[in-house]
C-alpha cells in the first residue's frame, strides 16, 4: 500500500470513447503528477500540479486532459485516443514537487 | 535535450553477488538524482542523491553521486531473489516540477 490509490487497474477502450483515470492520494501531499510507461522507453513526465495548479504540460497531446479538483485528487481525461497511447499509465505524488514521489500502481490502458 | 542513461540494460546474478548499477545523465540545471525500484506496478523510492561524494545508505543498497562526472552508481551487497526488479534513476532539473527518467535496468538475482 504506496498511499496513492488509481482506478480503474486496466482499461480497454476503442479509439472513439471518452474515459478517464482517476487517482487519490491519502498522504497529504501537496503535488500530484501523470506518467505515461511504455514498453523500453523511459517514464515519460506527462503533467504536475502543484498546490492544484498545473506547473507542467509536456507537449502532451490535447487528447489527455488533466484536472486536478482538490490535492488529494487527480484526474486524467481520455478521449479520441490512439492506439500508441497504450501504456501504463502511473499517478505520483509528493510533499511538494522537487520531493521524492509515491506511485501509485498504475492503469494499464489497451487502445483497440 | 535532457537525457539519463542507464547501465547495463539487464542484469542476472546468482544471491549473494554484490551488483553495481549506472546511470549517467545529461541534464539542464541539474538539481538532484533519485533511485527507484520497480517490482511489480509502482516504482518505490530509494535515494535522492543532491551532493557529489556523500554515500547514502539503506541496509545492503547504497549509492552516491559524482556532479563533475555527470553519474551515480547503485550498489546492492549480498544481493537476494527479492532484489529482482527494474531500477530507476531519475534527474530532476531546472524548474522545480522536471524530471526525467532512464529507461532502468532490469536485474535478476536467481537462487
Amino acid at each position: 500500500e504506496t498511499g496513492v490509490t488509481q482506478t480503474p487497474r486496466h482499461l480497454v477502450m476503442g479509439m472513439t470513447n471518452k474515459k478517464s483515470l482517476k487517482c487519490e492520494q491519502h498522504l497529504g501531499h501537496n503535488a500530484m503528477y501523470w506518467y505515461k510507461q511504455s514498453a523500453k522507453k523511459p517514464l515519460e513526465l506527462m503533467f504536475v500540479y502543484s498546490l492544484e495548479e498545473r506547473v507542467e504540460n509536456n507537449s502532451v497531446p490535447s487528447r489527455f486532459s488533466p484536472e486536478c479538483p482538490n490535492s488529494s485528487h487527480l484526474f486524467l481525461h481520455l478521449h479520441t485516443l490512439q492506439p500508441e497511447d497504450s501504456a501504463l499509465y502511473l499517478c505520483a505524488s509528493s510533499q511538494w514537487v522537487q520531493q521524492p514521489q509515491h506511485f501509485g500502481d498504475g492503469t494499464r490502458l489497451s487502445i483497440l | 535535450e535532457d537525457k539519463v542513461v542507464q547501465s547495463p540494460l539487464s542484469l542476472v546474478v546468482h544471491e549473494g553477488d554484490t551488483v553495481t548499477l549506472n546511470c549517467s545523465y545529461e541534464v539542464t540545471n541539474f538539481r538532484s538524482l533519485l533511485w527507484y525500484k520497480q517490482e511489480k506496478k509502482a516504482p518505490t523510492f530509494l535515494f535522492m542523491l543532491t551532493s557529489s561524494g556523500i554515500e547514502k545508505k539503506s541496509g545492503r543498497l547504497s549509492s552516491i553521486l559524482d556532479k563533475k562526472e555527470l553519474f551515480s552508481i547503485l550498489n546492492i551487497t549480498a544481493t537476494q531473489t527479492g532484489d529482482s526488479a527494474v531500477y530507476l534513476c531519475a534527474a530532476t532539473t531546472g524548474t522545480a516540477s522536471k524530471l526525467t527518467f532512464g529507461t532502468g535496468t532490469r536485474l535478476q538475482v536467481t537462487l
